[in-house]
């Protein structure tokens, strides 16, 4: 399966809340996890990416969670602020050679101040 | 400033009209990619190129046709046979065969049907 599902599809969270976002994968072969970040009329940019071999990664107010058992990983946005506010997708990379990338379906998060 | 570069920002096509998207990178990169976004779907692959003079079909190929004559430039051309063309464009670029280098994108191209 080359699918990756993304929940929830949309977000709203208080000023510094924390953010959660889930993504699920079947295919044990992706060896790549990034997650990008996209604002209206832009396109997306990476905020951060972790490999299978990794459990936890952090950046900032940023981390990825990996359970590569469940086959599940997720970003946590701590403090979140407006400026957070923005569509975020994951992906899985499928091969390194080609580079190619399944993204899930997105998630809007809006933070209120 | 290295980057990805797609023009135009907006565009318009006509009934039974073809249209060139453009998409160019100064970032030396080896592969690039053509996704379209439509809301709730997330990005799905139209085409890539990993070299020049050569590039393969993605999940949703059918209705667009591609050209790869130098390394920098990466054309999508949206033709009549693409019935329900209206969505943003996006395309990308990454080294190509290097692990766990992420792919960077343009700011998108925008077309609807007038």
């Amino acid at each position: 399966q080359q699918q990756v599902k993304q929940s929830p599809q949309s977000l709203i969270v208080q000023k510094g809340g924390i953010s959660i976002i889930n993504c699920a994968y079947e295919n044990t072969a992706f060896d790549y996890f990034p997650w990008y970040q996209q604002f209206p009329g832009k396109g997306p940019a990476l905020l951060i990416a972790i490999r299978p071999d990794v459990s936890e990664k952090k950046e900032g107010r940023f981390t990825i969670s990996f359970n590569k058992s469940a086959k599940q990983f997720s970003l946590h946005i701590m403090d979140s602020q407006p400026g957070d506010s923005a569509t975020y997708f994951c992906a899985a990379r499928g091969s390194s050679n080609t580079g190619k990338l399944i993204f899930g379906q997105g998630t809007t998060l809006q933070v209120k101040p | 400033d290295g980057g990805i570069t797609q023009s135009p920002k907006y565009l318009f096509r006509k009934e039974g009209q073809n249209v060139t998207l453009s998409c160019e990178q100064n970032l030396n990169h080896d592969a690039m990619y053509w996704y379209r976004q439509d809301p709730g779907q997330g990005l799905r692959l139209i085409y890539y190129s990993q070299i020049v003079n050569d590039f393969q079909k993605g999940d949703i190929a059918e209705g667009y046709s591609v050209s790869r004559e130098k390394k920098e430039s990466f054309p999508l051309t949206v033709t009549s046979a693409q019935k329900n063309p209206t969505a943003f464009y996006l395309c990308a670029s990454t080294p190509a065969g290097q692990a766990h280098q992420p792919q960077h994108f343009g700011d998108g191209t925008r077309l609807s049907i007038l």
